[in-house]
């Protein structure tokens, strides 16, 4: 069984410029997360993904970051425009559903602002 | 969310087990015990959850106490694949949301 897929695994961009990541959770999870992890630190929750519906976005900065999971399989986290503290791992997980299941995480995005 | 409290790191040496605290004083009867490990430059994975009884799988053993206001995670022959963070985390069975509030574990170091 395939797991978590995201791209790119690594990103370098000026501070105040866009990027975008890209998930595909495992085929049939119907639950997406992603998380940022900054240096030293656990991940944190920034969104939390029901099929296309946001289940929980308490924690995503929305005036530069957004997500979307359009048919509920795949999902894309923009940050427009990148600050120096968004510099992080963004890991991008998955699970079957909403209930005390399991949750599987991709490798990460190691994402670097200068 | 009801907090955990881990060492920062631990050590252990290859082949013995291993014995890693959490601590949960204000735990309610509806949170889960969940254990993840990250491994360096990965994402973190799943090991073991429970609610009240020890639990066991192919990975490890989890101990829970009476009155659950703590638990252990066992290793039971630590290997030097098993270097890694450790996450003790509580997710509640009523959470809709099912997210998990990541500490910032225990770092367990294995020598050869």
């Amino acid at each position: 069984e395939a797991g978590v897929a995201q791209s790119p695994r690594y990103k370098i961009i000026e501070k105040r410029q866009s990027v975008a990541f890209w998930c595909n959770p495992i085929s049939g999870h119907a639950t997406l997360y992603w998380y940022q992890q900054i240096l030293g630190q656990g991940p944190k929750l920034l969104i939390q993904f029901q099929n296309n519906g946001v289940v929980d976005d308490s924690q995503l900065p929305k005036d530069r970051f957004s997500a979307e999971r359009l048919k509920g399989v795949d999902s894309t986290l923009k940050i427009q425009p990148a600050k120096l503290e968004d510099s992080a791992v963004y890991l991008c997980a998955s699970s079957i559903g909403q209930g005390v299941f399991e949750q599987y995480f991709g490798p990460g995005t190691r994402l670097t602002v200068t | 969310d009801a907090k955990t409290t881990q060492p920062n790191s631990m050590e252990s040496n290859e082949e013995e087990p291993v014995h890693l605290p959490c601590n949960h004083s204000t735990i309610s009867g509806t949170d889960y015990i969940h254990w993840y490990r990250q491994l360096p430059s990965q994402g973190p994975e799943y090991v073991i959850h429970g609610l009240t009884s020890n639990v066991n799988n192919r990975m490890a053993s989890l101990a829970i106490a009476e009155d659950r206001k703590s638990s252990t995670l066992i290793l039971h022959r630590a290997t030097l694949r098993d270097a890694a963070v450790y996450y003790c985390i509580l997710r509640d069975e009523g959470n809709a949301g099912n997210m998990l509030t990541f500490g910032g574990g225990t770092r367990l170091m294995v020598k050869p």
